[in-house]
């Protein structure tokens, strides 16, 4: 069951243009996201997450969209920099379980 | 610093043989940690939930016999990778929640299967 889905397995953008990472999930009931990065041989780190009483957050350049009707939500990085090559994982908050579900991440890669 | 480590950062071994690895919350107990595999196609899978006191519970498709996870304290989990075949090749990574949403990764674990 693919709770959050993150249909673009990879993308690549000019440095100093905007990155769009994009994520969806399947149960309007969710009501916080977070999203991740993760280098190479790393574990993930946290990057900006997301309340469902809001509908965008930012964090420097790091801001998240959340569309809830759409039950969509965005991770924008402008400008983006090469230091933003990474994975990014979106993911829901946790249930009583705490476990962790996340979507299955989008390669960014940022050009000089 | 990082709240949360992973030894041996990388493990290289003969098919057959078992490796283990270990998980430990550095500055704060965790009765639950949750343990990865990163597959070569990025995607972050959850194997088990390790919980102290209490057997691991495992998600569907992965070998409990296969992957023995013990949580001998409230700071320390491991995960044994039994009669590693070259196919368990991956970068396992733990985490552990520390209150509300916060969950800290650690730094992962690479191991090779030859």
């Amino acid at each position: 069951d693919q709770q959050v889905k993150q249909n673009s397995p990879s993308l690549s953008v000019q440095e100093g243009r905007i990155s769009i990472l994009n994520c969806d999930y399947t149960n309007s009931m969710f009501d916080y996201f977070l999203w991740y990065k993760k280098y190479p041989a790393e574990g993930p780190t946290f990057l900006i997450s997301i309340s469902s009483i809001k509908d965008k957050n930012e964090d420097g350049r790091f801001t998240v969209f959340l569309n809830k009707s759409a039950k969509h939500l965005s991770l924008h990085i402008v400008p983006s920099q090469p230091g933003d090559s990474a994975v990014y994982f979106c993911r829901r908050g946790m249930d009583s379980s705490y476990k962790l579900i996340f979507g299955s991440g989008t390669r960014l890669l940022v050009r000089p | 610093g990082a709240v949360v480590s992973q030894h041996p950062s990388r493990v290289i071994c003969k098919s057959g043989t078992s490796v283990k690895i270990e998980c430990r919350s550095l500055d704060f107990q965790a009765t639950t940690m949750f343990w990865y595999r990163q597959f070569p196609k990025q995607s972050l899978m959850l194997m088990a939930t390790s919980n102290e006191g209490s057997k691991a519970t495992y998600e569907q498709g992965v070998e409990k016999d296969k992957f023995l996870i013990n949580h001998a304290s409230l700071t320390l989990s491991t995960l044994t990778v039994t009669s590693a075949h070259p196919e368990d090749s991956s970068f396992y990574i733990c985490s552990a929640p520390r209150g509300g949403e916060t969950q800290y990764f650690g730094p992962g674990t690479r191991l090779l299967v030859l």
